[in-house]
């Protein structure tokens, strides 16, 4: 029973254009949402974050969207780089639960040059 | 600088043996997590711990052990109880105050059974 899914594994986009990854998630007591990028061989690192009393969280190029009542949330990159290329994981956490991380399968995102 | 290290980065294990991983972090977090990623899987919990000498299961325990001594210390054993333990096998760390819950991650060891 997965609760938090990233249904595209990969995405292409060219560089200089937007790159939208989605989340969906089913468990109503999550309140607390983050992207985490991976490369290959190292271990994810922090992207951005939302808290459930949001429903938008802006960093320089990267904007986190949370739409409660679908349980939906997404990542916007603009301007896509090559260097975004990567695994980028959506996770979540709820109160209550040792503050434990469920995470998505992921989306490999590829940014043409 | 603070973070979270893990050792080695690569290891490779006879089937039938027991096999320890090391993670130790500096960030004087309270909690300590081990991961495990596979291809087209998203990380799935093994263990966690939230104070020394005291650690829970998470969704894939079986076949796995872990110790909590030390406040900076989270090794995982893979004992050979582990039908399918080629993996990617990631510790995390976080703070158990302030607003971020967000963890801190390893680069990982990629465990091999020949």
């Amino acid at each position: 029973d997965q609760q938090v899914k990233q249904n595209s594994p990969s995405l292409s986009v060219q560089e200089g254009r937007i790159s939208i990854l989605n989340c969906d998630y089913t468990n109503s007591m999550f309140d607390y949402f983050l992207w985490y990028k991976k490369y290959p061989a190292e271990g994810p690192t922090f992207l951005i974050s939302i808290s459930s009393i949001k429903d938008k969280n802006e960093d320089g190029r990267f904007t986190v969207f949370l739409n409660k009542s679908a349980k939906h949330l997404s990542l916007h990159i603009v301007p896509s780089q090559p260097g975004d290329s990567a695994v980028y994981f959506c996770a979540a956490s709820a109160s209550g639960s040792a503050r434990q991380l469920t995470f998505g399968s992921g989306t490999q995102l590829t940014v043409l040059p | 600088d603070g973070g979270i290290t893990q050792s080695p980065k690569y290891l490779f294990r006879k089937e039938g043996q027991n096999v320890t991983l090391s993670c130790e972090q500096n960030l004087n977090h309270d909690a300590m997590y081990w991961y495990r990623q596979d291809p087209g899987q998203g990380l799935r919990l093994i263990y966690y711990s939230q104070i020394v000498n005291d650690f829970q299961k998470g969704d894939i325990a079986e076949g796995y052990s872990v110790s909590r001594e030390k406040k900076e210390s989270f090794p995982l054993t893979v004992t050979s109880a582990q039908k399918n333990p080629t993996a990617f096998y990631l510790c995390a760390s976080r703070r158990s105050t302030g607003v971020s819950y967000g963890y801190t991650f390893g680069s990982g060891t990629r465990l091999t059974v020949v």
